[in-house]
């Protein structure tokens, strides 16, 4: 069964520097999202690419948070400088078109530990 | 505006008995809604979606969950509960007004089956 890989699994890292993650998609699926999970509650978006375009950041913390997906396959997400409040479990997901019915696939994470 | 209540933090359940873990939802046209499993230290796992048609609807592992347009819920059920079953479960919305695509995930329910 396809997957959505992402790594490192686990990062931990101090504040103040700066850490990447990377995720890669099924392959095909055209529509790539970026959550963060704080412990103790649901996903939520951060970003949104549609092939190598983003289609919503507007609940990225643009000042220390970058996102990009250069050829429209994987993706990496940057913090910089990371902070305290920052360590949360990093989830990317794909889904063939947007909005699909289908629902998405995650890939498996990235714990992030900020210290 | 879309939204999303799970009520309960934990279930707990013993094995061999029926579960059912609850989800309310709030949209200003119809819902597309869905239920995802987590085990620890794991991405998210789709389960079952409501898209229209049949207000049962039959998911992965035996789950199932019922949409309830009147009381604006979409509760997940199992006949019989495993141990293994134990894990967190996250109910997710999208209005299908609005022009969103991303659905509005809930803060989870811890699921307890006991031996």
């Amino acid at each position: 069964e396809a997957e959505v890989a992402q790594s490192p699994r686990y990062k931990i890292t101090e504040k103040s520097q700066a850490v990447a993650f990377w995720c890669d998609p099924i392959s095909g699926h055209a529509t790539l999202y970026w959550y963060r999970q704080i412990l103790g509650q649901g996903p939520e978006l951060l970003v949104q690419f549609q092939d190598e375009s983003v289609v919503d950041d507007s609940q990225l913390p643009k000042d220390r948070f970058s996102a990009e997906r250069l050829k429209g396959v994987d993706s990496t997400l940057k913090i910089q400088p990371a902070e305290l409040g920052d360590s949360a479990m990093y989830l990317c997901a794909s889904s063939f078109e947007q909005g699909s019915n289908y629902g998405y696939t995650f890939g498996s994470g990235t714990r992030l530990t900020v210290v | 505006a879309q939204s999303v209540a799970q009520p309960e933090d934990q279930v707990n359940v013993a094995e061999g008995n029926p579960l059912t873990v609850k989800c309310t939802y709030s949209v200003s046209g119809n819902p597309y809604l869905f239920w995802y499993v987590q085990y620890p230290n794991r991405g998210l796992q789709f389960l079952l979606k409501y898209i229209t048609g049949d207000n049962l609807v039959k998911g992965s592992y035996g789950f199932e969950a019922e949409f309830n347009k009147s009381q604006t819920s979409f509760h997940l059920k199992k006949p019989s509960a495993l141990v293994s079953d134990s894990a967190l479960y996250f109910c997710a919305v999208r209005d299908t007004s609005g022009g969103s695509y991303i659905p509005t995930f809930g803060r989870g329910t811890s699921l307890i089956v006991h031996p």
